[in-house]
């Protein structure tokens, strides 16, 4: 088993530049989630899918959009790239199906994004 | 509202010393916690979790955390710490707000003197 996998894992883009994070997990999870870290915030929530064929806001949305694919995959797009958007983006899933331990969250290696 | 909080940004403990990181939480019901470590570049790993029962957890490379209800507190510890456990924690509660979601903590570093 893979676990979680991203790609890439580093991109340099210029203002006002679109991309799309991928995201892919094989531990048949339901649920899939994107964060970003900055330095003394912890992971903040973008967005996440509590199932296939949903998607819901998190903490911090403004300037992203996602896209559950199917049950393994789940996207983050970029439209328009700012500087403010420079962070690590972790991908993570869970199996969440209302027990304690379906709460754990696996991770991905994360994608180091600079935006210049 | 949920949250979780790590007072020390970072600490500094000598190899072979003990360790404790500090978490407290604010949750109306009876918390899920989480601890999970991140090594440099690296993403983050689960080191140990509280569900029910017994209030001391023990989770691996040979970290114990206990929760308190009393004190809303769920705090990491280690008896002697080696270099390679220099690192980022992060501690987390699980929440359910129509979906199942961890909030973080903002993490603590922890350095290593040799």
């Amino acid at each position: 088993n893979a676990g979680v996998t991203q790609t890439p894992k580093f991109q340099v883009l210029k203002t006002g530049q679109s991309m799309t994070l991928q995201c892919a997990q094989d531990m048949n999870h339901n649920s899939m989630y994107w964060y970003r870290q900055d330095p003394g915030m912890g992971l903040r929530l973008i967005y996440y899918s509590a199932s296939e064929g949903t998607t819901d806001k998190g903490e911090v949305p403004n300037g992203y959009n996602v896209s559950r694919l199917n049950k393994r995959e789940f996207s983050l797009r970029l439209e328009s790239a700012a500087p403010s958007q420079t962070s690590v983006y972790f991908c993570a899933s869970s199996e969440a199906r209302g027990t304690g331990s379906s709460y754990e969250q696996y991770f991905g290696p994360g994608t180091r994004l600079t935006v210049t | 509202a949920q949250s979780v909080t790590q007072p020390d940004i970072h600490i500094t403990v000598s190899e072979g010393a003990s360790l404790e990181l500090r978490c407290n939480y604010s949750y109306g019901a009876t918390p899920y916690l989480f601890w999970y470590v991140q090594s440099p570049g690296q993403g983050l790993q689960l080191l140990l979790k509280y569900f029910s029962g017994d209030t001391l957890v023990q989770g691996i490379k040979g970290f114990e955390a206990e929760f308190k209800r009393s004190q809303s507190s769920f705090n990491l510890r280690k008896p002697s710490v080696h270099w390679s456990d220099a690192a980022e924690y992060f501690c987390a509660v699980a929440i359910s707000q129509g979906a199942q979601k961890l909030v973080f903590g903002q993490g603590t570093r922890l350095t290593i003197n040799p």
